[in-house]
């Protein structure tokens, strides 16, 4: 099955500096690759998704970018926010149907 | 909020108990996913409906793990015979089949197993 590495395990950052998450996954076939958020006590939120046939997206402060032949999609966040702090997942999926998660980022954005 | 609603939000028991989830879903989104989420990690897949049919069942969904989705819209995750490894955290997600591939998630349901 699909395995997905999530890299680093933790970050901190200034507020207004970015922040730079890298995930690698290993199923070749894999075409969909969302992020999610993860506030405390709360389920994960999708912030952005990227599909096989893109090389980037961007949505205001957020961007995605992905490397099909590495196999590997990165997370950046722009000028960081206090509200940015939260646990981050990338996930990939090649059969139509389940995610498989990486293991997560801790991000903190010091004020 | 996803509109993704799952009750309840906490649940402690007792080894041995048996504990019954229930997620309802965005209104009529055909895909309904079951995922467990422990501490420091990423949520694994569990189960999935599609419509009322139950497709795929991990291998970490043991004899004592059940699932429904009657009628195709709400779903339970029953669990028999409760252990203390089966604490964590229960999501569920849904999925309009067709239409992006986005799966919502509701904010879980949290149990620990004394």
């Amino acid at each position: 099955g699909e395995n997905v590495e999530q890299h680093p395990s933790t970050l901190s950052v200034q507020e207004g500096d970015s922040a730079v998450i890298k995930c690698t996954y290993s199923d070749s076939a894999s075409n969909y690759f969302p992020w999610y958020k993860q506030e405390l006590g709360k389920g994960p939120q999708l912030i952005i998704d990227i599909r096989s046939n893109v090389g980037e997206k961007k949505d205001q402060r957020i961007a995605v970018t992905l490397n099909k032949t590495a196999k590997h999609f990165s997370l950046h966040i722009t000028e960081t926010q206090p509200e940015d702090s939260a646990v981050y997942f990338c996930a990939a999926r090649s059969n139509d149907y389940k995610l498989s998660f990486g293991a997560g980022t801790t991000v903190t954005v010091r004020a | 909020d996803t509109g993704v609603s799952q009750d309840p939000r906490h649940k402690i028991t007792k080894r041995g108990q048996n504990v019954t989830f229930r997620c309802d879903p965005i209104s009529e989104h055909n895909r309904l996913y079951w995922y467990r989420q422990t501490l420091g990690q990423g949520p694994e897949f569990l189960t999935y409906f599609q419509n009322e049919a139950q497709l795929e069942k991990s291998r970490l969904l043991s004899d004592r793990f059940s699932a429904e989705r009657p009628k195709g819209s709400f779903s339970t995750l029953e669990i028999q015979r409760t252990e203390q490894g089966d604490s964590a955290m229960y999501l569920c997600a849904s999925e309009s089949l067709g239409v992006h591939n986005e799966q919502f998630f509701g904010p879980g349901t949290r149990l620990t197993v004394l």
